[in-house]
């Protein structure tokens, strides 16, 4: 079993709706959570951080939480063109020499 | 502004050269991290490095081998390329406790032919 599993995509949204990112996660030693973006050819960027139980709301971004279920989710509100990249969920395992453990990412398409 | 720096955005080498690829970060984090990332296998972590002089395997690190003299800098090394190492090699760093993220380098994209 993956530490970190996402669903590959592509999913495709219209411009202006809501696009919904899943990702989850076995190791209930995972303390901290993180949203990369990446865009072809070109490194991650981190877009959000959630370290509790719960939603985190960074402009049209909401990271959600709930550390039962092991799973965490992006929100992007008024999803724009600009939008489509692949999105990577990653947690950090603090007992394990903060190693940060990626999911495969989701493949977004956000059509205009 | 953290800034995490490769030192080639492209290489090409022959099977069997020796290869170097450098890391520097500027933050003064104390760890850093060589992943490889592969179209449909997503970023595999190679080595990392929690301290100066100490580094850990990650989960491919047949093959590599890594350097950390100094804090700030973090070496990959291919012993041998052979064609397989063709990939996207990302540097990334991050500072200690729960709210360290993890910053990337641009990366280098190496082609062993």
């Amino acid at each position: 079993q993956k530490e970190v599993e996402q669903n590959s995509g592509p999913l495709s949204v219209p411009e202006g709706a809501i696009a919904s990112l899943n990702c989850t996660y076995s190791d209930r030693g995972s303390q901290s959570f993180f949203w990369y973006r990446q865009y072809s050819g070109k490194s991650p960027e981190l877009i959000m951080s959630i370290y509790s139980n719960g939603d985190k709301e960074d402009g049209r971004f909401t990271a959600q939480l709930n550390k039962a279920s092991q799973y965490v989710s992006l929100l992007i509100r008024d999803s724009q063109p600009s939008d489509s990249a692949t999105y990577l969920c990653a947690v950090l395992l603090l007992y394990n020499f903060n190693k940060f453990y990626f999911g495969s990412g989701t493949k977004l398409n956000v059509k205009p | 502004d953290v800034k995490v720096t490769q030192s080639s955005r492209y290489l090409v080498k022959r099977t069997g050269e020796k290869v170097f690829l450098e890391c520097v970060q500027d933050m003064d984090h104390e760890n850093m991290f060589w992943y490889r990332q592969d179209p449909g296998l997503g970023l595999r972590l190679i080595y990392f490095s929690y301290d100066v002089k100490m580094k850990e395997k990650g989960d491919i690190p047949e093959g590599y081998s890594v350097s950390r003299e100094k804090k700030e800098r973090f070496s990959l090394i291919l012993e041998s390329a052979s064609t397989n190492q063709t990939s996207m090699y990302l540097c990334a760093s991050s500072g200690q406790g729960d709210t360290g993220e993890l910053f990337f380098g641009e990366g280098s994209r190496l082609t062993v032919l």
